[in-house]
């Protein structure tokens, strides 16, 4: 987990409530990722980002949204939590020869 | 799109007994194929990463097999030990750019002393 970093580690959230989950790292790697990890699903991608200000959508992005305004922050927000989205969230570093660090995760509990 | 199949789901070993994990891909032109270890309420840590140029790669006690034209990839551990016990996971990564991995859905890998 060296270099990366997430806040929250934990958050219980109303449905409805809007929510912020910051992933930072030190490591000034171009890309990042977050992905959610779910029983009987492993780890799927919602969004990923190859650069400041460009970012794009993974396979379960609906109901996400993303922002990368420095190289050294990825922010994933829930406009509008649903119980749907309680889960393990996960973010990581990316280098260009596609190996992939992950960093030690946010458990989020939408009630 | 790539889709990534992982098997066995569960695997129960006896310390010093060798275990294998084994993938298989769908998308011919994936290029790059990590493993990845996870330990209960920690995040996925490489371990192991394999190219399509080359059908075996070795750390320690952890190898890793790659055939091109089966479309598959295995993980193999020697002389298990009880810290090996964690979820394992394959993924792929397919040619062209996308950087987006593709994981499977993970072996719990259990050590019995």
């Amino acid at each position: 987990d060296a270099g990366i970093t997430q806040s929250p580690r934990h958050k219980v959230t109303e449905t409805g409530t809007p929510v912020t989950l910051r992933c930072h790292q030190t490591e000034n790697h171009r890309y990042m990722y977050w992905y959610r990890q779910d029983p009987g699903h492993g780890l799927r991608l919602i969004h990923y980002s190859y650069g400041v200000k460009d970012t794009d959508k993974g396979e379960v992005s609906d109901g996400y949204s993303v922002s990368r305004s420095k190289t050294e922050d990825f922010l994933l927000t829930l406009e509008s939590a649903t119980s749907s989205q309680t889960s393990v969230y996960f973010c990581a570093i990316g280098t260009a020869s596609y190996e992939q660090y992950f960093g030690p995760g946010t458990r989020l509990t939408v009630t | 799109g790539e889709n990534v199949e992982q098997h066995p789901s569960t695997l129960s070993v006896q310390e010093g007994d060798s275990a294998v994990i084994k993938c298989t891909y769908s998308d011919s032109a994936s290029n790059y194929f990590p493993w990845y270890k996870q330990e209960l309420g920690k995040g996925p840590q490489l371990i192991i990463d394999i190219r399509s140029n080359v059908g075996e790669k070795k750390d320690q006690r952890i190898a890793v097999t790659l055939n091109k034209t089966a479309k598959h990839f295995s993980l193999h551990i020697t002389e298990t030990q009880p810290e090996d016990s964690a979820v394992y996971f394959c993924a792929a990564i397919p040619q062209g750019g996308s950087e987006k991995l593709v994981f499977g859905k993970g072996t719990k890998l259990t050590v019995n002393p």
